[in-house]
């Protein structure tokens, strides 16, 4: 079966660390993306990739970091420059940009 | 689960009744339209869609409709069920480059 996978599901950071979370797609899909979801809040995007070796900045990016060196693959690193790290990360892919998203299961990050 | 439905605006309903579920959108540009529905730490699903050409969309027991007047998109669930609990979100494409904007959502809970 075709589809997005995030992992791990969860993920503990201590402070000071980089750590980075995973997001494969076996869609065939040109466009992937990194929303942020905090508890009350929209899903706010952090970067995305329209094409492989090419990526933008979202609304929230400092103190993140991707690649795009496959197509299947958009990783995540989230820095010891993010200060508040801890929230619930969603990985998502779309045919193209003009097309709705198909999202992964997303990741916990949380703070120890 | 991931607490993603605190502090959001909360729909209860009893199990049979309809629901519906608004959203205001932002951008009289935007010319495509999302609701997707999310469990409790899962990754967001896609429900229904709608083009700026259209007024009213029907899938299975959901409905959107679109008010471009006053940028209010609505989604009707007919014969709510248990199972339909979970946030929903409403998403524009508006944004620079055709990227979604995601709403905040709306908690909906069936009471059985």
């Amino acid at each position: 079966d075709g589809g997005i996978t995030q992992s791990p599901k969860y993920l503990f950071r201590k402070e000071g660390q980089n750590v980075t979370l995973s997001c494969e797609q076996n869609l065939n899909h040109d466009a992937m993306y990194w929303y942020r979801q905090d508890p009350g809040q929209g899903l706010r995007l952090i970067y995305y990739s329209q094409i492989v070796n090419d990526f933008q900045k979202g609304d929230i990016a400092e103190g993140y970091s991707v690649s795009r060196e496959k197509k299947e693959s958009f990783p995540l690193t989230v820095t010891s420059a993010q200060k508040n790290p801890t929230a619930f990360y969603l990985c998502a892919s779309s045919i193209t940009p003009f097309y709705g998203y198909t999202f992964g299961s997303g990741t916990r990050l949380t703070v120890v | 689960g991931e607490s993603v439905g605190l502090h959001l605006p909360t729909l209860s309903v009893q199990e049979g009744d309809n629901s519906i579920i608004n959203c205001a959108y932002s951008n009289s540009a935007s010319d495509y339209f999302i609701w997707y529905k999310q469990e409790s730490g899962k990754g967001p699903q896609f429900i229904i869609d709608i083009r700026s050409n259209m007024d009213k969309r029907q899938g299975q027991r959901v409905t959107v409709l679109l008010n471009k007047t006053v940028k209010h998109l609505s989604l009707q669930i007919a014969a709510t069920q248990p199972g339909d609990s979970a946030v929903y979100f409403c998403a524009e494409r508006g944004g620079s480059q055709g990227n979604l904007i995601f709403g905040k959502g709306t908690k909906l809970s069936v009471k059985p």
